[in-house]
Formats: structure tokens, sequence, C-alpha cells
């Protein structure tokens, strides 16, 4: 089977700016996770999608948002950019009834 | 925030010999699960180790878990050059769906 995939692989934006980042799970899997990384506060888990329903939330502003749709691809969006939102951000699915995560390699999002 | 601590945070060791790091977390837990980092990349799982289960094995790896000091390890046998990499250990809920809670990992430099 094909691994997680994430893109872009690498993006750049400016303050104030929004940003779309892809994920697409591993086949059959229906459990969406994303996290970021960051040197500062290490991997923090942003939100999980499950059915195309936000199962959980980490404990992040609401200019973090996301959703899946039907064919379990998920979609995390970020508003109104800030510098310290430069970050690895990673996304992981999982399958039904197992804990195990399989990440994508990640999108390094740079904000100036 | 993150779960718990890792430790140490650096390991340098020699190709072939052993690397042992350990983990603690701060609540009650379903799971606990060690993943690999290559240089900022994806992370990549490597083993999962149940609640009511306190030590299991996996090709070199061994980890353990005493949920009563609410802390694991993970040791790696016979070091390759390739096993250079940040480890991180991660604590699931079963409340929580596939969330994950990191430790702030613990970098590994295995020297040929």
């Amino acid at each position: 089977k094909a691994g997680v995939t994430q893109t872009p692989r690498y993006l750049i934006k400016t303050r104030g700016q929004q940003v779309t980042l892809s994920c697409s799970p591993i086949s059959g899997h229906r459990s969406v996770s994303w996290y970021q990384q960051t040197p500062g506060q290490g991997l923090q888990f942003l939100f999980e999608y499950f059915s195309e329903t936000q199962r959980n939330k980490g404990n992040f502003p609401g200019r973090f948002s996301g959703r899946q749709f039907s064919n379990s691809r998920s979609e995390m969006n970020v508003s109104t950019l800030e510098l310290g939102d430069s970050a690895l951000y990673l996304c992981a699915s999982t399958a039904s009834g197992k804990y195990e995560q399989y990440f994508g390699p990640g999108t390094r999002l740079t904000v100036t | 925030s993150q779960q718990g601590e890792e430790d140490p945070q650096a390991l340098s060791i020699q190709e072939g010999e052993n690397a042992t790091m350990n983990c603690s977390y701060k609540t009650s837990i379903n799971n606990l699960q060690w993943y690999r980092q290559n240089s900022g990349r994806g992370l990549v799982h490597l083993i999962l180790i149940r609640s009511n289960e306190r030590e299991k094995h996996s090709g070199r790896l061994r980890v353990t878990l005493d949920t009563s000091k609410k802390s694991s390890s993970l040791l790696i046998t016979a070091s390759r050059a390739a096993d250079t990499a940040s480890y991180f250990c991660a604590t699931g809920f079963k409340a929580a769906g596939n969330k994950l809670t990191f430790g702030g990992g613990t970098r590994v430099l295995v020297k040929p």
C-alpha cells in the first residue's frame, strides 16, 4: 500500500496570510490526525478526524481548523498566519481498531 | 503541553553498543508507543506496548513499561549507524481516540 502523502512539502508564507495543507491517508484508514512540531514546543496534537467528523481537538487557537472528505483525505487550514506558526506539520493515519499511527513526510511551513 | 519527559535528551554511542532511553508520563494510559524520526522528517512507528503489558520485543528493540512508576524504557541492542535518529515516546488514552501525547525525544548518535 502507498504510504501517507502530504502536499505541499515546503511552503513559505507571509504573516497574515492563510494556508491549506493536504494529507492523503493510507488506503482504508479512516482516521487522520494532525500534529505540529516545533523546536520549542515539540510535537503537539492539533486534531483528529474520523469519518469526516472531528473526534478530538488539541489546545490550539481557532485559526487552526481542519476537515475530512468522504475519501478520508484531510486538509488543515491556518488563517492569519503568525511567525510562531512556522513548524513542521505532520499528519498520520490509523487503521480502525488499531493504535499505531503512520506518518506522512510532513509539510514544512515557514512564515516570514 | 507534553505528557512527560524523555531521558537522556541526547545520547552518543559507538556502533555495536546498546542504547537505552527512558520516558516518563503523568497520567493513566491505554498504550505507549515509540517512534523514530530522521532529520525532521516523518515519524516511523517502532513498537507499541499496552498498559497491561510489561515487556515487548521487536527485532533489536526491547520496550518495558512500569505503570506504577509511569515510566517506559526503550533499548536498542547492537546499534548501527542507521539507528542515528530522534526517538519519541507517545502515550494514548482510551477516551481520547487516536490522540497521542509525545515526549520531548532523545537524539541518538551512533558513531561508526
